[in-house]
């Protein structure tokens, strides 16, 4: 089955960037549309942007544009999500999330808590 | 931008009692890409329903979703201890592929 891997927390100050990675098992990445969604310590779910497959391009919230990257290395099945100019409100546990069969979100990484913090 | 709005904000109800929540869309959602979630502290979200009334695979059948255009409802028929938690709608049919802001399901 499908298996999403992320890289562990960080700590950044502000100002700073961070990347998080997201590795793919049991499917290449090829096959799967890639998103990013984001949830602030007792908040909601927010979605960052993804690979929309009938435009074959990503798509980033309007909310971030300019400031975050989405990119993926498929000789490593691994994606990418790099935000920068980091600000104290940026802190948050950070998912990749793809579907299978579906264009909803039933795979999940485990999320990556980033911090920002002086 | 579709903007999803969730209610009721927290839903206070015993194991055993039937939960109906909320999901309205500020537009049409097209082809009923409309999708709800579970989420428990500590965790990723799960997802329970897709394409409005789809259940995803391992999703007990007391959860149900029902709706088109932009009305829809989660409902679970009897909870069980584990369904107490946070629920989220969501639409994918269209970009940016927002949230609703999450309905609340606590033990009375």
């Amino acid at each position: 089955q499908v298996q999403l891997v992320q890289s562990g927390a960080e700590v950044k100050k502000p100002g700073a960037s961070v990347k998080v990675s997201c590795k793919v098992s049991g499917y290449t990445l090829t096959e799967l549309s890639m998103h990013w969604v984001r949830q602030a310590p007792g908040k909601g779910l927010e979605w960052m942007g993804g690979f929309d497959p009938e435009d074959g391009e990503t798509i980033y919230a309007q909310k971030f544009q300019g400031r975050v990257t989405m990119t993926e290395d498929t000789s490593t099945d691994t994606a990418y999500m790099e935000l920068s100019s980091l600000r104290s409100e940026d802190t948050a546990v950070y998912y990749c999330a793809t579907g299978l069969g579906v264009r909803a979100f039933d795979i999940w990484g485990q999320g990556t808590m980033v911090t920002v913090s002086s | 931008e579709i903007v999803l709005t969730q209610s009721p904000g927290t839903l206070s109800l015993s194991p055993g009692e039937r939960a109906t929540l909320s999901c309205r869309a500020s537009q049409s959602v097209s082809s009923s890409y409309l999708a709800w979630y579970q989420q428990k502290p500590g965790q990723a979200p799960r997802l329970l329903i897709y394409g409005a009334s789809s259940r995803a695979t391992g999703i007990p059948d007391r959860f149900s979703g029902s709706g088109s255009g932009t009305d829809f409802t989660l409902t679970i028929s009897r909870l069980e201890p584990e369904d107490f938690a946070v629920y989220y709608c969501q639409q994918y049919g269209s970009s940016p592929r927002g949230f609703g802001q999450g309905t609340k399901v606590e033990i009375k």
